[in-house]
């Protein structure tokens, strides 16, 4: 169980194109998901937190404009990176989270996002 | 601020030779604390939660120990298959949003 799917796995874009990831949880219902952002060799940095239904919240320093997150259901997210720059290069993970007696949040495979 | 460190940073063991991982952690109230594997190029993969000082939990060659300033994740007898990068995660009690916050990982490499 507790089966988190990411799509796609990797896409390559040029500069100044939008490029849309999915994340979803196959197997239970996502009350909140997560999206990070790992660089080479670093560790993961939180994004946004979104909640069905909702507004995500935003990390300080992340553009909300440029980093579009819809929650529309209990077991889809996506993030649109939009207006793409070879900065914005670097493998995004969602995690998912359902409310229940434990607090783990369970991992996507993650998408390489390459730029050119 | 919630922050967590992990050492080392690297970690190279032979087939076989025992160690430890440290995660040391600070935070306002703690919720949880989190064990992670990650493969290159993928996500991580849940290992453990511990949600008390003195909470073990253990799981195949894997044991995690937390106290209240730090926590272990020791390696018995470890196998070229358990090499991976092992991340630690610290949950916020008050955190309405049920937010991470990782340290930077400690990268094992286990040799044959």
């Amino acid at each position: 169980g507790a089966v988190v799917s990411q799509h796609p796995s990797w896409v390559i874009c040029k500069s100044g194109t939008s490029v849309k990831i999915e994340c979803r949880s196959l197997d239970f219902q996502a009350t909140t998901m997560f999206w990070y952002r790992q660089f080479p060799k670093q560790s993961l940095m939180l994004m946004a937190t979104s909640n069905e239904g909702s507004k995500a919240t935003y990390e300080q320093g992340v553009e909300k404009d440029k980093f579009l997150i819809n929650h529309a259901s209990l077991t889809l997210s996506t993030l649109t990176v939009t207006s793409a720059h070879p900065e914005d290069s670097s493998f995004y993970i969602c995690s998912a989270y359902t409310s229940g007696n434990t607090y783990e949040q369970y991992f996507g495979p993650g998408t390489r996002l390459t730029v050119t | 601020e919630d922050q967590v460190t992990q050492s080392p940073e690297a970690l190279r063991l032979q087939e076989g030779e025992s160690s430890s991982l440290n995660c040391s952690y600070t935070v306002s109230g703690l919720r949880g604390l989190f064990w992670y594997r990650q493969d290159p190029g993928k996500g991580p993969e849940f290992l453990f939660t511990l949600y008390s000082a003195g909470e073990e939990k253990e799981k195949e060659r894997l044991k995690a120990t937390l106290t209240k300033k730090e926590s272990f994740l020791h390696i018995t007898a470890p196998k070229p298959e358990d090499s991976a990068t092992y991340l630690c995660a610290v949950q916020e009690r008050d955190t309405g949003f049920q937010k991470l916050v990782f340290g930077t990982g400690t990268r094992l490499l286990v040799s044959p």
